[in-house]
């Protein structure tokens, strides 16, 4: 069984600067069978990247996602006001469970 | 448009069941993967159980297995959670998604996911 683990746990930034997550698997991640995931307080979760780094469609280009094996990121570069929320990645593929890790926040300095 | 909508949740007491439902439209359901996925209260995202596009296929969460089933009507595309043996830990919201790719032998990523619909587990 995979864990995904997350990290920071919480990242303070300002509009205009570049996030950086990092989501680190406790064994290789066949494939590249990683997604992202963003979720704003009292929505569902939106899909943003799929397999390690290809935008979802809708998802604007300032998302890129990166990494292979057990060390993902996901850059946001020159964040913008609605970029601050939740983030999750998750493994998926050919066996379950289809974890998840715990979150980024990513909150306004 | 592609549209998943969930129902049925509500307040149930422990050892209760409850049914879930996900009404699905905009795209040919019977081709894709399904999924269930929770959320308790100001915590993270928890995978809860996939069902493949014939419904032949189920897989479950450790945390569920034995007291939730999964099934589909392709016929009317709808998606169901079969919750029994609730207890307070199960409390949350419960949103469907759809496999974000048809193919067969991978569970693919989650795209798009419904609005969810709690459940709420308590005496």
């Amino acid at each position: 069984e995979i864990v995904l683990t997350q990290s920071p746990g919480t990242l303070s930034l300002s509009p205009g600067e570049r996030a950086t997550l990092s989501c680190r698997a406790s064994q290789s991640v066949s494939s590249n069978y990683l997604a992202w995931y963003q979720q704003k307080a009292g929505q569902a979760p939106r899909l943003l990247i799929y397999a390690a780094s290809s935008r979802a469609t809708g998802i604007p280009d300032r998302f890129s996602g990166s990494g292979s094996g057990t060390d993902f990121t996901l850059t946001i570069r020159r964040l913008e006001p609605e970029d601050f929320a939740v983030y999750y990645c998750q493994q998926y593929g050919r066996s379950p469970p289809f974890a998840f890790g715990q979150g980024t926040k990513l909150e306004i300095k | 448009e592609l549209q998943l909508l969930e129902s049925g949740g509500g307040l149930v007491q422990p050892g209760g069941s409850l049914r879930l439902s996900c009404t699905a439209s905009g795209f040919t359901f019977s081709d894709y993967a399904m999924n269930w996925v929770r959320q308790a209260p100001g915590k993270g995202l928890e995978w809860v159980s996939s069902i493949g596009g014939p419904g032949d296929d189920t897989q479950y969460a450790d945390s569920v297995k034995g007291r939730f089933t999964i099934s589909r009507d392709n016929s009317k595309n709808i998606l169901h959670l079969q919750m029994n043996s609730l207890r307070a830990d199960d409390t949350a919201v419960y949103y469907c998604a759809k496999d974000g790719h048809a193919r067969n032998g991978i569970w693919d990523w989650f795209d798009p996911w419904g609005q969810g619909t709690l459940v709420t587990v308590s005496s």
